[in-house]
């Protein structure tokens, strides 16, 4: 099975820096890769798809890379505000597209 | 677009009673549900699979006569936890796949499942 790993439990921001987080995988590489956002007490939210023959992707404030050779993901919050605070989760479907999480990074975003 | 709706947000109730939760597509047809339980600080781990007009499918350790799955329609899938105990308590998630093979899950907003 895929193992998953999310670099920090915690990340505390300045507000108006960028948040860094880092998603590594051990096995095969997905079809594609999955970042959500959770809030406490709540389900997770889509925030972005990346597809293993696209590099990047953006989406506001948010850009995600895939490295396939590395097996890696780098997820970006620029511009980060307070309200950007949440746990964010990576996600990677096995063969029959099945979802695994890591265990998330929780952003504290400080003003 | 790509929203799921999931029914009740927080159930408390005894020992031993069986416990219903709905999970809706509210704007799109979905084939695949998931459900997922979640216990703090922790992520989540996927229960089962849920497919419109077959069985489920439940992952390694889960216990399909505890867990009950019913996908009966395009739009709705319902857990039922039977005779629920102390253990059980839990949040549980679901979430709907839009058909397609490479298409994001969207997740319901979880139940808090409290048993006394």
């Amino acid at each position: 099975s895929q193992k998953i790993e999310q670099n920090s439990e915690a990340l505390n921001i300045q507000e108006g820096k960028t948040a860094t987080l880092t998603c590594n995988y051990t096995n095969y590489s997905p079809a594609y890769l999955q970042w959500y956002r959770q809030d406490p007490g709540r389900g997770p939210v889509f925030l972005l798809l990346i597809r293993e023959n696209e590099k990047e992707k953006r989406k506001e404030r948010l850009k995600v890379t895939f490295d396939t050779t590395l097996k890696q993901s780098l997820f970006h919050i620029t511009a980060s505000q307070p309200a950007d605070s949440a746990t964010y989760l990576c996600a990677l479907p096995s063969r029959d597209y099945k979802l695994s999480f890591g265990a998330g990074t929780t952003v504290t975003v400080r003003a | 677009g790509a929203v799921v709706s999931q029914h009740p947000s927080w159930v408390i109730c005894k020992s031993g009673t069986s416990v219903k939760i709905e999970c809706r597509s509210l704007d799109f047809q979905a084939t695949t549900m998931f459900w997922y339980r979640q216990f703090p600080k922790q992520s989540l781990m996927l229960m089962a699979t849920s497919n419109e007009g077959s069985k489920a499918t439940y992952e390694q350790g889960v216990e399909k006569d505890k867990f009950l799955i019913n996908h009966a329609s395009l739009t709705l899938s319902t857990l039922t936890v039977t005779s629920a105990h102390p253990e059980d308590s839990s949040f549980y998630i679901c979430s709907a796949k839009v058909t397609g093979l490479v298409q994001p899950q969207h997740f319901g907003d979880g139940t808090r499942l409290s048993i006394l």
